[in-house]
């Protein structure tokens, strides 16, 4: 079954205890992304990946850090988290390289819903 | 400046009627993408619909339609005969740079929050 994996689905740390989420997709995607979700924010990106080894940082990447060392994988890491990191995650990838629709749209995870306290 | 503006937090509609959500966009390039996702209160995001900045006809997907008016930069959801499983948050987004290959961020608005009444 084509879909993106996130792990965990839920966290509660403590500020400054490095933390990782991973991100898994299977459809061999080009392109992924990770977004926080805030209300009445919407999505805000943090870092995207065009390809392998290519990142780049979206609208809030204060405070985060992405690798993309696999085409499948793209986690990402959090130093030193803090309470305004508390929010949902959401990795999502798409195929990219051309300009049809299907290369465009994301298929986004299921979510991981973090707390910093 | 806003990118994506939807200005309905809020919606709330009969069902069986159809509802119209809002979405006006910003951007000086020509060649731009459209797309409405739905998550329910399970959380997922859920491709709904997509309109390419070049395309001639208004994207329509079963009982989803978009009304793409590009002169006023809007591109508005519109839901037929809604359903009670309709009842969820609707975001409309962009990306920019499609036909250049170059394509980034895709930039979402703030987010409708539709409630089907029975």
């Amino acid at each position: 079954e084509a879909q993106v994996t996130q792990n965990p689905r839920y966290l509660i740390t403590v500020t400054g205890k490095k933390l990782t989420v991973t991100c898994s997709q299977n459809m061999n995607h080009e392109y992924m992304s990770w977004y926080r979700q805030d209300p009445g924010l919407g999505l805000r990106q943090i870092y995207y990946s065009m390809n392998v080894e290519v990142t780049d940082k979206g609208d809030v990447p204060e405070g985060y850090k992405v690798s993309r060392k696999e085409k499948r994988n793209f986690p990402l890491i959090l130093e030193s988290p803090s309470p305004n990191q508390t929010s949902l995650y959401f990795c999502a990838s798409s195929l990219g390289g051309s300009n049809q629709r299907t290369s465009y749209e994301q298929y986004f995870g299921p979510g991981t819903r973090l707390t910093v306290t | 400046a806003q990118k994506i503006t939807q200005t309905q937090p809020g919606m709330f509609v009969q069902e069986k009627e159809a509802v119209t959500l809002d979405c006006t966009y910003d951007t000086s390039d020509p060649s731009y993408g459209l797309f409405w996702y739905k998550q329910p209160s399970s959380g997922e995001m859920i491709f709904l619909i997509y309109q390419g900045s070049y395309d001639q006809q208004n994207a329509t997907e079963g009982r989803y339609s978009l009304n793409f008016q590009k002169a006023r930069k809007s591109a508005n959801l519109v839901i037929s005969a809604s359903q009670l499983g309709d009842s969820a948050m609707y975001f409309c987004a962009m990306r920019e740079g499609i036909s250049s290959g170059s394509a980034r961020q895709l930039t979402f608005g703030s987010g409708t929050q539709l409630t089907v009444l029975p």
